[in-house]
Formats: structure tokens, sequence, C-alpha cells
């Protein structure tokens, strides 16, 4: 198998646009996250699913930012009304379940709003 | 919530030199604290991690240190080489229903000079 992968690799939208970020785990992982990386900082958590349910959705920086994921699979990311600091690098990682394995990342979506 | 302090920020080391990253930790009930290695550039990746009921953990050139009462952990490298440079990450996961969630710290930029 193939790792985690996410899509588009880049993006460039115009302030107040929406986005969608889209994040394709392993095969047969169940537990999914969303992480934020600023340039030059660290990791920002942002959301978790245990199959298509979010146990925690306490990272997610405001009403603007939702996420979802559905068939146990695929996820996207959806930034509505996209603002400047909105900009950075959006992470996806995957792991057997979600206590305590390692999480697997995605190569990441480059999100730049203008 | 739970934060992560990690210090230092930068590192410079000759090849061959030890290197130590440390972390401090807040929530008592965090008990997962990986490390990832992230080069420029490239997606994080896991070089080892340790559970609470463990003090100490090996991996040939790592170790990882865990000190629950003090609420710290610490990365150990033995002779550093030049691939070692990178920026490193510790983190940390609570139990309970958050157990997905990983706070990771600020990050620490290695650098292996020849």
């Amino acid at each position: 198998g193939a790792g985690v992968s996410q899509s588009p690799s880049n993006k460039v939208t115009e302030k107040g646009k929406d986005v969608e970020l889209r994040c394709d785990p392993i095969s047969g992982h169940t537990a999914l996250y969303w992480y934020r990386q600023r340039l030059g900082q660290g990791l920002e958590f942002l959301i978790y699913f245990q199959g298509n349910s979010a146990p925690d959705k306490s990272g997610l920086p405001s009403d603007r930012f939702s996420a979802e994921r559905t068939g146990e699979s695929v996820s996207t990311l959806t930034i509505q009304r996209t603002q400047q600091e909105d900009s950075a690098v959006y992470l996806c990682a995957s792991s057997l379940r979600a206590s305590y394995n390692e999480q697997f990342f995605g190569p990441g979506t480059r999100l730049t709003v203008l | 919530g739970e934060n992560v302090e990690q210090h230092p920020s930068t590192l410079s080391v000759q090849e061959g030199d030890s290197a130590v990253i440390k972390c401090t930790y807040s929530d008592s009930a965090s008990n997962y604290f990986p490390w990832y290695k992230q080069e420029l550039g490239k997606r994080p990746q896991l070089i080892i991690d340790i559970r609470s009921n463990v003090g100490e953990k090996k991996d040939q050139r790592i170790a990882v240190t865990l000190n629950k009462t003090a609420k710290h952990f610490s990365l150990h490298i033995t002779e550093t080489q030049p691939e070692d440079s990178a920026v490193y990450f510790c983190a940390a996961s609570a139990g309970g229903t958050s157990y997905g969630k990983l706070t990771f710290g600020q990050g620490t930029i290695l650098t292996v000079h020849p």
C-alpha cells in the first residue's frame, strides 16, 4: 500500500472564498487527524475522527472550519470565507485506531490566501 | 487543555556528539509521548514513542526518557550524523475521550555539522 495522500498539494485562493481540502488515509486505518502547520511553527491539532465520528473538535479555530469523513475513508476539511491568517500547510494523518498508535502523515496541502 | 513546551528551539552539534531535546507537559493524564522528525519540505515521521508505564525506551542511536512525576520527557540522539539534521517535535496525548488528540511542542531545529 499507498500512504496517506492529500489533494490538492497547493491551493491559492482569494480572501473570502471557500476551499475544500481532501485526505485519503491508509486503507484500514480507522482514525484520521487534521493538523495545521504555520511557517516555522509546530503542528496545531484541528480535529480527529474515529470511524466517521469526531470525538474531539476542540482544535477547530472558528466556525468557518468544518470537517467530515464518510465511509471510514476519505475526509474533507472545509474552510469557509478564507482569511489571510488561514494560510498554512494543512496536514492529514491516519492511524490504525485513535488510541496510542503511530500516526502516518500525508504530504500536506499548502494553502495561500491572498 | 494540554500544553507542551519544547527546548531548545535550535540545537547545533558536531558530528559524533550527542543531542538532547527536552519537553514538559501540563496534563497529568497524558500517557502517550511520541517524537516526530520532519526534514525540510517533508512530512513528519515517527522516530520513537513511549507510553506512561515505561521510563525509558531505546532504538539504536535514539532513546527517550519519561519522568511522569516531573511531567517531562526527553529525546537523546547519540553519535549524531549529518542526516539527523531536521526539525524534531515532541507530542503528548491525553487519556479519556481525547486520546486521539496529540498536542505538539514548537519544534527543535537540529543541525549536525560534519
